[in-house]
């Protein structure tokens, strides 16, 4: 069974730039997570969707951040414009149904470097 | 306080040797529990998850402790290969999970 796919695995940009990350969750999996890990951190929950729709965002800058999942499939996450602070690594993750007892399964991540 | 505090370390521990993990929580509305391991460079996996009863899994034992809020993973023979970030990780129901920043292990030769 093919894992989580993110793209692209490392990004170096230069501050107010724009970048945008990808992620195809596992075949089948309604809820698709998006967590940023800055180093010496756990991740922490950017938003959560279930199949097309937003469960929570409560922790998304949303004056910089943004995500969609159009088709409830993959989704994409985009910071714009970056800032020093957002140097961290972008986890996607997606579960069968969202319930707590849910494994969460990570993809590689996408570590992103801000200059 | 923060709402999962974990020792960050390093805990460096020779082959072979028994280590133990806490973890603790402070919303004592918390409802599950898990530990999640990540390699250096690597995303997090879930390792085991944390029942009220305890619950073992080869050489890896997890415990919980309601009344106290706080959560352990015990690793007893200890190999090279479980050198590794564990993170502890608490779910309120309908909220998002919180990861604490992890311990880092080190299993010396």
């Amino acid at each position: 069974e093919a894992g989580v796919a993110q793209s692209p695995r490392y990004k170096i940009i230069e501050k107010r730039q724009s970048v945008a990350f990808w992620c195809n969750p596992i075949s089948g999996h309604a809820t698709l997570y998006w967590y940023q890990q800055i180093l010496g951190q756990g991740p922490k929950l950017l938003i959560q969707f279930q199949n097309n729709g937003v469960v929570d965002d409560s922790q998304l800058p949303k004056d910089r951040f943004s995500a969609e999942r159009l088709k409830g499939v993959d989704s994409t996450l985009k910071i714009q414009p970056a800032k020093l602070e957002d140097s961290a690594v972008y986890l996607c993750a997606s579960t069968t149904s969202g319930r707590e007892s849910d494994t969460q399964y990570f993809g590689p991540g996408t570590r992103l470097t801000v200059l | 306080r923060k709402e999962v505090e974990q020792d960050p370390g390093p805990f460096n521990v020779p082959e072979g040797a028994t280590v133990a993990f806490n973890c603790t929580y402070s919303n004592s509305a918390s409802q599950s529990f898990f530990w999640y391991r990540q390699d250096c460079r690597k995303e997090p996996k879930l390792l085991m998850s944390v029942y009220s009863s305890g619950n073992e899994d080869g050489r890896f034992t997890a415990q919980l402790n309601r009344a106290s809020q706080y959560i352990s993973l015990l690793i007893r023979d200890s190999k090279l290969s479980d050198s590794a970030t564990y993170l502890c990780v608490v779910e309120r129901g309908n909220t998002p999970l919180v990861f604490g920043k992890g311990t880092r292990l080190s299993v010396i030769a």
